[in-house]
């Protein structure tokens, strides 16, 4: 069974970066059966799907996140991670690390992230 | 960006009801199409994908049909544990979108 966890700062100051871990456990994250990807949700916008990355580093980020955006594998430790700079209140929300081919199979619990002078 | 729209946005509903929620694309797309329940302070559970593949361990009251524009989930009996929110989500072209959900409240 797949289990995701993620790990990073809760509270990030506006303008600063926000980054989260996500560590994978239960398959090789080297495996290529997943897409290992992080979605966000907050009650305003709903679940908004950020982007991806495959194993072998290929990755695929949502648009109206791009310029901020970077999403990197370590396969050796079997984390993935998620790097947004320059945040504002907007990007407040729940983050969820996930994995899956396209349809999302395996998700982490979760961890909110509040951005906040 | 394929945006997806569901309806409704809430239902009122009772126990041994039989649910159809809809799922609307803003293009055309084949079956790459997933529904997801999510209970509060959860993370949201894959039910369905490819449009109208249950995942392992879902129960059978649950289905799924559609293709193109229109996509529909339906709960045949509802149970009491299946009060929860539903999401649509395309995964046929980038980026992925989700549906803004439909949350079943007990009448």
């Amino acid at each position: 069974q797949v289990q995701l966890q993620e790990s990073g700062p809760r509270l990030v100051k506006p303008s600063q970066t926000l980054s989260l871990t996500c560590t994978v456990s239960g398959v090789s994250i080297s495996s290529g059966a997943y897409y290992w990807s992080w979605i966000r949700q907050d009650p305003e916008k709903g679940l908004e799907w950020i982007g991806h990355i495959y194993h072998t580093g290929t990755t695929y980020y949502n648009p109206s996140l791009k310029s901020r955006l970077t999403i990197s594998v370590d396969t050796s430790k079997q984390q993935f991670s998620l790097r947004l700079t320059s945040v504002s209140a907007a990007d407040t929300a729940l983050y969820y690390c996930a994995g899956g081919a396209g349809s999302i199979d395996s998700w982490g619990q979760g961890t909110l992230v509040t951005v906040s002078s | 960006d394929i945006q997806m729209t569901q309806s409704p946005s809430t239902l009122s509903v009772s126990v041994g009801d039989r649910v159809t929620i809809t799922c609307r694309a803003s293009q055309s797309f084949s079956r790459w199409l997933a529904w997801y329940q999510q209970k509060p302070g959860k993370a949201p559970k894959l039910l369905i994908s490819k449009a109208s593949i249950l995942e392992s361990g879902v129960p059978s009251r649950f289905s799924a049909s559609g293709s193109g524009t229109e996509f529909i989930l339906t709960i045949s009996s509802l149970q009491p544990d299946d009060f929860a929110t539903y999401y649509c989500q395309q995964y046929d072209s980038y980026p992925y979108t989700f549906g803004q959900g439909t949350k079943l409240e007990i009448k």
